[in-house]
């Protein structure tokens, strides 16, 4: 199946500081990714859809300007977690779709634990 | 937006038996639920997914069913075996394309041996 590459795996900062995650679409084009987030034993909760090109669609609650998305390419998506404190310590999982299939499951990438110190 | 419940929270069966899982949700626009394994840290994997032109869908041990008057959908798993023990999420959608996925608060199955 396709590949979707999610960097880096693990992430530890201070509080304050920004962290920047990446998420890669290794084998295919992607118009669209998304951001979820996933605390300890709880579900994923989608963030933000990505948009190539343009701006960013933020889920009911999900503050925009801390949680800074860029999708600038086909393949690329970052999401950038500004001026991090250690609620923001979670499980963070991008998933993409492939542009050029039809009725295709949605790839995840193996997922960013932050935590913030 | 879409609701998506699931239960139980937690399951246990013996090495053997048959596991079921059951998920309901709220937009009857949803036309796409996919089921998903996660084991503790990593990425979810999808094992099953069904379209709402369909009731059921087997593929070896595990099959779902969809009853879209209900707005309801389940997992059953046969035969279950110990690496059958993982977290599982069901999610749906409204598959136009985007596929923005609503997933539901993961069942924790336990196989014992």
């Amino acid at each position: 199946g396709a590949v979707v590459s999610q960097h880096p795996s693990w992430v530890i900062c201070k509080s304050g500081t920004s962290v920047k995650i990446e998420c890669r679409s290794l084998d295919f084009q992607a118009t669209t990714m998304f951001w979820y987030r996933q605390f300890p034993k709880q579900s994923l909760m989608l963030m933000a859809t990505s948009n190539e090109g343009s701006k960013a669609t933020y889920e009911q609650g999900v503050e925009k300007d801390k949680f800074l998305i860029n999708h600038a390419s086909l393949t690329l998506s970052t999401l950038t977690v500004t001026s991090a404190h250690p609620e923001d310590s979670s499980f963070y999982i991008c998933s993409a779709r492939d542009i050029m299939a039809v009725l295709t499951e949605a790839f995840f990438g193996q997922g960013t634990r932050l935590t913030v110190v | 937006g879409e609701n998506v419940e699931q239960h139980p929270s937690t399951l246990s069966v013996q090495e053997g038996d048959s596991a079921v899982i059951k998920c309901t949700y709220s937009d009857s626009a949803s036309n796409y639920f996919p089921w998903y394994k996660q084991e503790l840290g990593k990425r979810p994997q999808l094992i099953i997914d069904i379209r709402s032109n369909v009731g059921e869908k087997k593929d070896q041990r595990i099959a779902v069913t969809l009853n879209k008057t209900a707005k309801h959908f389940s997992l059953h798993i046969t035969e279950t075996q110990p690496e059958d023990s993982a977290v599982y999420f069901c999610a749906a959608s409204i598959d136009t394309g985007a596929n923005n996925l609503f997933f539901g608060t993961g069942t924790r199955l336990t196989v014992i041996p």
